[in-house]
């Protein structure tokens, strides 16, 4: 079945710096989201990318939907307290008996230091 | 995006019983879905729960540990069977809605908290 890789698995920074991270995949998306996970919560949608190429925004988050459309990456700038969480990426192929299913990383844990 | 609510939002049963969660949208959505998320792990899809059919189940999920039920296009329970401690994790469920974009995706509830002791 379809594997997704996140990395980095964690990521210790200091207040006001930038942070990427990224997913790859074994096989091809046509879709990518990305979350975020907050103690006791379920998972927010931050972005979603639906073709290949594709750069969406929203505010200081920044996401691309890779050309291959087997990876996609986050980036988070100017980092504040609370970006704090978890952060998924998602892949989901729609199509045939998989439609809607979605497949996520393993998550990056995100600590921010005043 | 919708409101997703899930009851109970927390649960410490005792092992050989089980939990019936209920997860409540505000709006009528044609798909659900149920994951697991154990702990401190990612998140594994149980079963897409379709209003009017058999819920449709990943491999490693069967009908008689996780039944399903979507009655209507608001609503469904996911129980949890015959538990063991190994059950104890973080199920949510997530609806597939239209966006302002015109494109699809997932939304997910606050999930419920389980303990099996």
């Amino acid at each position: 079945g379809q594997q997704l890789n996140q990395s980095p698995q964690s990521m210790f920074i200091q207040e006001g710096e930038d942070v990427s991270m990224n997913c790859t995949s074994s096989s091809i998306f046509n879709t990518w989201l990305w979350y975020k996970q907050e103690p006791g919560e379920g998972p927010v949608l931050l972005i979603a990318l639906y073709k290949a190429g594709e750069l969406t925004s929203n505010g200081r988050l920044t996401a691309q939907f890779g050309i291959t459309r087997k990876d996609s990456f986050l980036n988070i700038s100017a980092s504040i307290p609370s970006d704090v969480g978890i952060y998924f990426c998602a892949g989901q192929y729609v199509g045939g008996t998989s439609y809607g299913k979605l497949t996520f990383g393993q998550g990056t844990i995100l600590t921010v230091h005043p | 995006s919708a409101v997703i609510s899930q009851k109970p939002s927390r649960d410490i049963c005792q092992r050989g019983t089980s939990l019936t969660i209920q997860c409540q949208v505000d709006s009528q959505v044609t798909m659900m879905f149920w994951y697991r998320q154990q702990p401190g792990q990612s998140l594994t899809l149980i079963a897409t729960a379709n209003q009017g059919s058999e819920a449709t189940y990943e491999s490693g999920f069967v009908i008689d540990k996780f039944p399903i039920s979507r009655p209507n296009l608001t609503f469904s329970t996911l129980t949890v069977s015959n538990m063991s401690p190994e059950d104890s994790s973080i199920y949510l469920c997530s609806v597939e809605m239209w966006r302002a974009g015109g494109e699809d995706t997932q939304y997910f509830g606050p999930g419920t908290r389980l303990t099996v002791l």
